[in-house]
């Protein structure tokens, strides 16, 4: 059965420290992973990683993903309280168009 | 640019009575996914429309079902509702050709 496995469930920072969220997966046929911040309801898209793209950045935010280990890794460097949200992430499987949710971190950032 | 509305917001129902939710895709995209998160869960795959067909479906009982419109936009009924239907229940947009999904805020359902 296809999973995706987030940990640690949940995770207690101050502000300035580095975090790194960890996504896990065992799919039959890998395709893509994405990355998504939810703070109240919507969750709002960060990344996405293919065969061809690795390693992305943006901000304070980055990511990889090791297709050989099968997992990815969010870091949050300098983290700020408005950080504080669930981080999904979430794999498709190649041949269908289903997206693979982990449970998510819970992530908050104290002042 | 609108996003991906949702309506309505929230919703409180009881047993064994039907519900209907809807959702309208951000503009410019033709596939819409529905899915429901339990309270401290990830989101769990329902199913996906595509030119208003149900082109892939997760692991939900037929009580679960959707429509998309020619404009686009979707509805996901919900049968027979049981109090673990209780959820919120996202809606997701995105071109067809692309596997980045925009969200919409969500319905919050409650069965009581």
């Amino acid at each position: 059965e296809d999973k995706v496995v987030q940990s640690p469930l949940s995770l207690v920072v101050h502000e300035g420290d580095t975090v790194t969220l960890n996504c896990s997966y065992e799919v039959t046929n890998f395709r893509s992973l994405l990355w998504y911040k939810q703070e109240k309801k919507a969750p709002t898209f960060l990344f996405m990683l293919t065969s061809s793209g690795i390693e992305k950045k943006s901000g304070r935010l980055s990511s990889i993903l090791d297709k050989k280990e099968l997992f990815s890794i969010l870091n949050i460097t300098a983290t700020q309280t408005g950080d504080s949200a669930v981080y999904l992430c979430a794999v498709v499987v190649s041949g269908t168009y289903k997206y693979i949710f982990g449970t998510g971190t819970r992530l908050k950032v104290l002042a | 640019d609108a996003g991906v509305t949702q309506s309505p917001t929230h919703l409180i129902k009881t047993r064994g009575q039907q519900v209907t939710l809807r959702c309208s895709p951000k503009s410019g995209h033709d596939t819409v996914s529905w899915y429901q998160q339990a309270l401290g869960q990830g989101p769990q795959f329902i199913f996906q429309y595509y030119e208003e067909e149900e082109r892939q479906r997760g692991n939900f009982p037929d009580r679960f079902s959707g429509h998309q419109f020619p404009n686009y936009s979707s509805e996901l009924n919900v049968n027979a509702l049981l109090l673990g239907d209780s959820a919120l229940y996202l809606c997701a947009s995105s071109w067809a050709r692309q596997e980045t999904q925009y969200f919409g805020p969500g319905t919050r359902l409650l069965v009581l």
